[in-house]
C-alpha cells in the first residue's frame, strides 16, 4: 500500500491525558499536513511540514499540540492534558513538492479518531 | 482572515437529477480553489483544481467552474455512487494551507 498510512485509527482517552498519532506519508512527497475534523464541518488545518521544517503553524493552535517529522520522513502529532473538545478525526495529508506550484491536490490518510472522557 | 462557505449544507436528488453545488470565498489573493469529495469514515479524496475565473474542469458526470468569487460543483445525471460529501477549498497566496468550506452533503437516491 503505498498511500498516506495513520496510526491508530481510533484512540479513546481519559480527559488530561496525552495521546500521540503518528503519519506515514506517500514515501516521496516532501510536504506533510495536519488536519483536524469534527462532524459535520470541513477539515480545519493545524500545520504544514516541508520535509523537516515546520513552516507554517494555525493560529489557533494550542500549546498544548506539538508536530514534529524527524529526517523529513514521518510526522507525529501529539496532544498534551487533553480536553473533551480536544476529541475530532485529525487527518494527514501530503503532497509532493513542486517548486513554487500552487498544489492544493492533496492526499489524505484515513485519519485517527480521537475521543477524549 | 481566508473564508470559504458551501451551500446547500445537504442535498437530496432522484438517480438522473442534475445540479450544482456552490462554494464562495474570500481570500486576499487566490492561488487555487481545489474540490475534494469525502466518504463516510475516509478522508477526503481530490477531484478538481481551479486557478483562474473561467476556467472549468471535468470529470465524468462532474465538472467545476470558477468565477472571482465562486466556484460552482455541477453534477449531471447523478448516479447513487456519487452520494457523498464535497468539500471546496481555497488556497492563498503566499500560503500553502487549504481553508476548507464545511461541505455539501449529496444523496442520490436511486
Amino acid at each position: 500500500d503505498t498511500g498516506v498510512s495513520q496510526n491508530p485509527r481510533h484512540k479513546i482517552t481519559k480527559r488530561g491525558q496525552n495521546v500521540t498519532f503518528r503519519c506515514d506519508p506517500i514515501s516521496e512527497h516532501n510536504r506533510l499536513y495536519w488536519y483536524r475534523q469534527t462532524l459535520g464541518q470541513g477539515p480545519e488545518f493545524l500545520t504544514y511540514f516541508q520535509n523537516e521544517a515546520q513552516l507554517e503553524k494555525s493560529r489557533l493552535l494550542s500549546d498544548r499540540f506539538s508536530a514534529e517529522r524527524p529526517k523529513g520522513s514521518f510526522s507525529t502529532l501529539e496532544i498534551q492534558r487533553t480536553e473533551q473538545g480536544d476529541s475530532a478525526m485529525y487527518l494527514c495529508a501530503s503532497s509532493p513538492f513542486l517548486g513554487q506550484a500552487a498544489t492544493g491536490e492533496l492526499f489524505f490518510g484515513e485519519g485517527s479518531r480521537l475521543t477524549v472522557l | 482572515e481566508d473564508q470559504v462557505t458551501q451551500s446547500p449544507e445537504a442535498l437530496r436528488l432522484q438517480e438522473g437529477e442534475s445540479s450544482s453545488l456552490n462554494c464562495s470565498y474570500t481570500v486576499s489573493g487566490l492561488r487555487g480553489l481545489f474540490w475534494y469529495r469525502q466518504d463516510p469514515g475516509k478522508g477526503p479524496e481530490f477531484l478538481f483544481t481551479l486557478y483562474s475565473a473561467g476556467e472549468e474542469k471535468e470529470k465524468e458526470r462532474l465538472k467545476a467552474t470558477l468565477t472571482k468569487k465562486e466556484s460552482f460543483l455541477h453534477i449531471t445525471a447523478p448516479k447513487p455512487e456519487d452520494s457523498a460529501t464535497y468539500l471546496c477549498a481555497a488556497m492563498d497566496t503566499g500560503r500553502r494551507a487549504l481553508t476548507f468550506g464545511s461541505g455539501t452533503r449529496l444523496q442520490v437516491q436511486p
